[in-house]
């Protein structure tokens, strides 16, 4: 059980866009910056938004993320079979002192 | 750019300590820029957080649910971070990542970059 919630799968049509949520609770995203991982099968996670909104260098801005409250939110649009992949936030947790992710997401481009 | 590479046993055995290290290059691993940092996934799991570490202080950060087992270093000679996991179970057979997390508050935790990944299974 992850202290971060995600749907375990998403799924949208090529060129459209696809929401992926993150819900945590005021001890973690509620006081703590999240970041957002994508990972292809077999490889490692590749950093695509930190700081809530912020893209890394490279990153194209078809990606971008939110927060509000407790709940952060990862948003793809004009969707790439390309994107297919698990998606992973995460974040720093008070209560435990420890960083924590969701049990990450796996988009399907259909 | 920065390269992680690990390296390590595939097969450990229950009860004993699993050791990795991960070969750092393009930066200095006592470079103020970067905590370091392992991360692990089980097979078909999500990922898990085991610890990090900033050179600069010497400071490390661990998992609570690993805290008792874990010990991450550095050795600048080598320009290297390892990791060691004593008393292991069938639990831990994970793949087992190493970061540079380019930050120098966790509370800001990134991971820009993550080493390829090593699998490693816990078995008698």
């Amino acid at each position: 059980q992850s202290v971060l919630t995600q749907p375990p799968s998403v799924s949208a049509a090529p060129g459209q866009k696809v929401t992926i949520s993150c819900s945590g609770s005021s001890s973690n995203i509620g006081v703590s910056y999240v970041s957002w991982y994508q990972q292809v099968p077999g490889a490692a996670p590749k950093l695509l938004i930190y700081e809530n909104n912020k893209r890394p260098s490279g990153i194209p801005d078809r990606f971008s993320g939110s927060k509000s409250g407790t709940s952060a939110t990862l948003d793809i649009t004009g969707l790439q079979t390309g994107d297919e992949a698990h998606y992973h936030c995460a974040t720093w947790e008070n209560s435990l002192t420890a960083v924590v992710f969701g049990g990450g997401t796996k988009l399907a481009v259909l | 750019q920065l390269q992680l590479q690990e390296s390590g046993p595939g097969l450990v055995k229950p009860s004993e300590t699993l050791s990795l290290t991960c070969s750092v290059s393009g930066d200095s691993i006592s470079s103020s820029n970067y905590f370091w940092g392992w991360i692990r996934q089980p097979p078909g799991k999500g990922l898990e957080w085991i610890g990090s570490i900033y050179h600069q202080s010497g400071r490390t950060s661990y998992n609570p649910s690993l805290r008792s087992r874990v010990t991450i270093s550095t050795d600048t000679s080598k320009n290297q971070l390892s990791l060691n996991l004593a008393s292991v179970t069938a639990a831990d057979t994970a793949v087992y990542f190493c970061a540079g997390l380019g930050t120098r508050q966790l509370a800001r935790f990134k991971a820009d970059f993550w080493g390829q990944g090593t699998l490693v299974t816990v078995s008698s």
